[in-house]
């Protein structure tokens, strides 16, 4: 069984451009996450999808940053205009369940903005 | 708030030497607790995880009880080996969410 992707893998963009970051969950899984790493931080959670609707987006630091999650598959995260501040590494996690359940998470997607 | 805090690392080993990573948490009730671990160049794995007091969660030769008193979720190995050295990460759930510790990064010498 194919684990959770993202792409792009890399990506290095200027302060004040767009950037959109992809997320195939685990197939079969209703629920998926967002979260990001910044640089000395914890790892912290954005939001969640169950299927093409947010759950809870609690976590999403401003409206510069949109996700979806069409036909409740891939997700996206679009960033846009880019800051500095949003440099770090941004993983999505899926799940069958969501409550205190384990999270199965990608390999992430590692942002610089210069 | 509800919180993860774990040893700041890095820590550096022998192969061979005994593993302990401890982890403490903040949480009203009884959540499920974890460890993922990040290998180098990889996205983070779970590594084990615990969902009741007294519950020990157990995989590739590593540990961990889940310690209601104490409010622990200590990681162990008995031996270590070089392909051990990654970033682990103590984590908790709370509802639809995982809160992480920082991560301690190990460094196993051969």
């Amino acid at each position: 069984e194919a684990g959770v992707t993202q792409f792009p893998s890399h990506s290095v963009i200027e302060k004040g451009q767009t950037v959109t970051l992809r997320c195939d969950p685990i197939s079969g899984h209703d629920n998926l996450y967002w979260y990001r790493r910044v640089m000395g931080k914890e790892i912290k959670f954005l939001l969640h999808f169950v299927k093409e609707s947010k759950q809870d987006e609690s976590g999403m630091p401003n409206n510069r940053f949109l996700a979806e999650r069409t036909g409740g598959t891939y997700s996206t995260l679009k960033v846009q205009p880019a800051e500095l501040e949003d440099s770090g590494v941004y993983f999505c996690a899926s799940s069958p369940d969501w409550y205190q359940e384990t999270q199965y998470f990608g390999p992430g997607t590692r942002l610089l903005v210069l | 708030g509800d919180s993860v805090t774990q040893m700041e690392g890095p820590v550096t080993l022998s192969e061979e030497a005994f593993l302990t990573i401890n982890c403490t948490y903040t949480a009203t009730g009884y959540p499920s607790l974890f460890w993922y671990v990040q290998y180098p160049g990889e996205g983070l794995q779970l590594l084990l995880k615990a969902t009741k007091a007294d519950d020990k969660g157990s995989n590739k030769g590593f540990e961990a009880t889940y310690r209601k008193e104490t409010t622990s979720f200590h990681l162990e190995k008995g031996s270590v080996q070089v392909s051990d050295s990654a970033v682990y990460f103590c984590a908790r759930a709370r509802d639809d969410k995982i809160i992480f510790g920082k991560g301690t990064r190990l460094h196993i010498l051969p």
